[in-house]
């Protein structure tokens, strides 16, 4: 079945420090692809999102990346705060679909004042 | 602005139990989603709703679970005979119509324990 790749599962860094976390994904039909950040114990929620018309996407400190034609894209935050520090989920539009995401396994970013 | 809820936040039921999880979605969305998350890992897709109907089902949403929207506003999951392993955060989402609509928003879930 589709699947995403989601690296790396933990990070950390120094606050002010750039993250970067990247996922991949095999089914070429996809043209949608969100992020979404989970505080503990909270709902995931939109931060950015990308469609496969455009290879990149910025908002401020959050701009995300698409290659689609190695299949990947990736999240990328600069200047990082510590209320920065959540998990964070890629997901992407299953092919052929009513809109049912297909997520990846998350990755617990931390960011040390 | 305006969000998707959801009742119970907590459920704690005996296996074999039916347990039914509860969802306002936003008012203007027609798409609606269950997906679930066992504690620790990723969101999982269950099941989509679109015109009063099931649009598309995992493998997870076996013959055990099913959906409804009772009224113009609800829209609930049944779990018929709980197992150990529903045990899980179960997030409803909505989105709204129309082809570049393609954002979901979600609930802030239900955490199902099953004992």
């Amino acid at each position: 079945g589709e699947n995403v790749e989601q690296h790396p599962s933990t990070l950390s860094v120094q606050e002010g420090d750039s993250a970067v976390i990247k996922c991949t994904y095999s089914d070429s039909a996809s043209n949608y692809f969100p992020w979404y950040k989970q505080e503990l114990g909270k709902r995931p929620q939109l931060i950015i999102d990308i469609r496969s018309n455009v290879g990149e996407k910025k908002d401020q400190r959050i701009a995300v990346t698409l290659n689609k034609t190695a299949k990947h894209f990736s999240l990328h935050i600069t200047e990082t705060q510590p209320e920065d520090s959540a998990v964070y989920f890629c997901a992407k539009l299953a092919g052929g679909s009513q809109g049912n995401l297909i997520f990846g396994k998350g990755t617990k970013l931390s960011v040390k004042p | 602005e305006p969000e998707v809820t959801q009742t119970p936040s907590h459920q704690v039921t005996q296996m074999g139990q039916e347990v039914i999880l509860r969802c306002v979605p936003i008012s203007n969305h027609l798409y609606f989603y269950w997906y679930r998350q066992i504690l620790g890992q990723k969101v999982e897709f269950l099941v989509s709703f679109y015109n009063n109907e099931i649009s598309e089902k995992s493998e997870i949403f076996d013959d055990q679970f099913s959906v409804e929207r009772p009224d113009g506003s609800n829209f609930t999951l049944k779990i018929r005979s709980t197992k150990l392993e529903d045990s899980a955060m179960y997030f409803c989402a909505s989105r709204a119509d129309g082809q570049g609509a393609k954002t979901q928003y979600f609930g802030p879930g239900t955490r199902l324990l099953v004992l």
